[in-house]
């Protein structure tokens, strides 16, 4: 498979379930991140890893936890998530942080 | 603060029409401004980016045209197909940083 996958694609939870969302690029890049995308918001950057260190938090909430054991792969932990963080969330990579971002097709994620 | 306003949020065109989405930014440090596009259950994918040492880049039926004074750019669709319908955002960054700030997205339709 090439590019940047995502799974998985969709996911309902309750508010007091933990669930991972996991992104594996294919691309050979050093920088991976994570958005969430709102409807009529902009893409929300809410992680950023180079080369595995994580550069950007963008005061995102602790429910929200992102784990990178290496540059092909990145996770989001989700525990204890509100009803306000349905949304689709979306991994990309570039191949260093100054470079095109290339994004996978997202998780829809809804919490009930 | 929204960093990238973009407008309209919607729009309908005939096949064959000229399709015209707009970017305005307050930063006067951003120096790279890319376009993307995305398809229902896909991520954004990257169409053309332009750099604000040219006023103008065309990659096929697309063109960026930027005006550096006014801190504006635009994305034209000639000869719009149905195929073109999706959803657009731009972006902008400082090359030298990890974050796009990107606009709220145009959703584009083009009528057979």
């Amino acid at each position: 498979e090439t590019g940047v996958t995502q799974t998985p694609r969709h996911l309902v939870m309750g508010m007091t379930n933990k669930k991972s969302l996991k992104c594996e690029q294919h691309l050979g890049h050093n920088a991976m991140y994570w958005y969430k995308q709102s409807a009529k918001k902009p893409l929300e950057l809410m992680f950023v890893y180079n080369f595995k260190e994580q550069t950007e938090n963008n005061s995102v909430p602790s429910r929200f936890s992102p784990e990178c054991p290496n540059s092909s792969h990145l996770f989001l932990h989700l525990h204890t998530l509100q009803p306000e963080d349905s949304a689709l969330y979306l991994c990309a990579s570039s191949q260093d942080w100054t470079d095109t971002q290339y994004f996978g097709p997202g998780t829809r994620l809804t919490v009930l | 603060q929204q960093q990238v306003k973009q407008s309209p949020q919607s729009l309908i065109v005939q096949k064959g029409g000229i399709s015209i989405i707009n970017c305005a930014y307050e930063n006067t440090a951003f120096d790279y401004f890319p376009w993307y596009q995305q398809f229902p259950g896909k991520g954004p994918a990257l169409l053309i980016a332009i750099r604000p040492d040219v006023s103008e880049k065309k990659e096929g039926r697309f063109t960026i045209s930027f005006n550096k004074s006014a801190k504006q750019f635009s994305l034209h669709i000639m000869d719009s197909q149905p195929g073109d319908s999706a959803t657009y955002f731009c972006a902008a960054s400082v090359y030298t940083g990890n974050q796009f700030y990107f606009g709220t997205g145009t959703s584009l339709t083009v009528i057979p």
